[in-house]
Formats: C-alpha cells, structure tokens, sequence
C-alpha cells in the first residue's frame, strides 16, 4: 500500500524558512521512473505546482520560485524534503507531496498517488 | 511555462446528466494531459492519465479525450459523489502547470 504524509509546522512568520517533510511508504525513490513533487494550494484557490525530484536525484524547480525552494530526498527514511526560505503571508497554503510512478525522461510526469496535505499559515 | 485554461469554470449539473469539462494547453503537449478530483477538504485524486487513459478504481462514467492543445474531461451520468472540483495538469513541460480548476456542483 502506497502512502505519504506531509508533515511540518503550522504557523511560520514572516522572512522565516520553512520546511516541510514528505514520509513515505510503498515504494522506493531508488526505483527507475519514481518521482516525488510538491503541490501548495492556497485557501479557495488552484493547486500550483512547485517542485519534483527524480529517481535519481535530478531536480526541477516552478520559475517563480526557484530561487526560494530546495528539494532534497533521504532514501534511507524514505523521505522528501521542501525547504522554503523567506516566506511571506501569500505563502499560506496546504502544502502536497505526491508520487509519481513512471515519469519519462524529460518530463515532469502525473501524480498517481497525493497525501493528505498539511495546512501552513504564514503570519506575524 | 504551459498555460492551461479550463471552461467553464463552474458548472452546476442533474443527477444523471452528462458533464463536460475542457482544458486548452498555450502550446502543445500531445497526450501528457492528466484530470484530477478534488472534493471539498480531501487531496486531489487522479481520475485520469495521459489524455485519455482510466485509472483503476475510477468509475467508468469518467472519460478523457483530445491530443496536442485541446482536452476534455467528461463524466456521463453524473451521480452525487462526483460534486468536486477538477484539475487538468500537463506534465510535458518543466515544470508542471495545472489548470485553474472547474467546480461541479450537483442541482
């Protein structure tokens, strides 16, 4: 059975860094074609894609935010991490984290699997 | 970046009567076109792939078409669990872009 769960703080402030932790289960990052992105969705608005990182530790970042994300993974606790760095109020968010299972080269590939997402609010 | 343009943006549909989302891509990206559910408070779920193809589990009232800008999701005999919003999201460029979502309300 294939699962993920998002986990991290709830409340961040303002020019803080915020950093939020995908576990796992059901699969291995080490498999050929696996990949695993992060998805925010503002409260009442679209899902906006942010970041993947492929099987074998390639990276792809969302423009408009590039230069504020990092996605690393720890294949050993079957884990993904997203790191967000001076984060303001427009970041407020449910944060995903999903699996994609056959991701060709070259592509970003579909979400087969999401988690349950994790709520962040960003205030002073 | 891809743009993609879903219409309308919401819908308010029968029980039993057919509904019929479409998503425009600003370029082409031949069949890497997914359609995502989401209902309300839940994570988005894959209904289905690559334009056209099901996914198991999915009920078979759900079906995909289009290839190169144009797409379309359509849900035949809509049924009450199917009030949501739905996603298209093209996976041909990097990165990923998602439509702007279509809310399906149940009459």
């Amino acid at each position: 059975q294939i699962t993920l769960k998002e986990s991290g703080p709830t409340l961040v402030k303002p020019t803080e860094t915020l950093t939020l932790t995908c576990t796992f289960s059901g699969f291995s990052l080490r498999t050929t074609d696996v990949g695993v992105g992060w998805i925010r969705q503002p409260p009442g608005k679209a899902l906006e894609w942010l970041a993947l990182i492929y099987w074998d530790g390639d990276k792809r970042y969302s423009p408009s935010l590039q230069t504020r994300l990092t996605i690393t993974r720890d294949t050993s606790k079957n884990q993904v991490v997203l790191t967000v760095t001076n984060v303001d109020p427009v970041d407020t968010a449910t944060y995903y984290c999903a699996l994609g299972m056959e991701i060709p080269p070259g592509a970003t590939g579909v979400f087969d699997y999401w988690g349950q997402g994790t709520l962040v609010t960003v205030s002073s | 970046e891809i743009v993609l343009t879903q219409s309308p943006d919401f819908q308010s549909v029968t029980p039993k009567e057919k509904v019929t989302i479409t998503c425009r891509a600003s370029q082409s990206i031949g069949s890497r076109l997914h359609w995502y559910q989401q209902r309300p408070d839940q994570s988005p779920k894959l209904v289905i792939k690559y334009a056209s193809q099901s996914i198991s589990g999915v009920p078979s009232r759900f079906s995909g078409s289009g290839s190169g800008t144009d797409f379309t999701l359509t849900i035949n005999s809509l049924e009450a669990e199917d009030a949501a919003t739905y996603y298209c999201h093209q996976s041909s460029s990097k990165p990923g872009t998602f439509g702007q979502g279509t809310k399906v309300e149940i009459k």
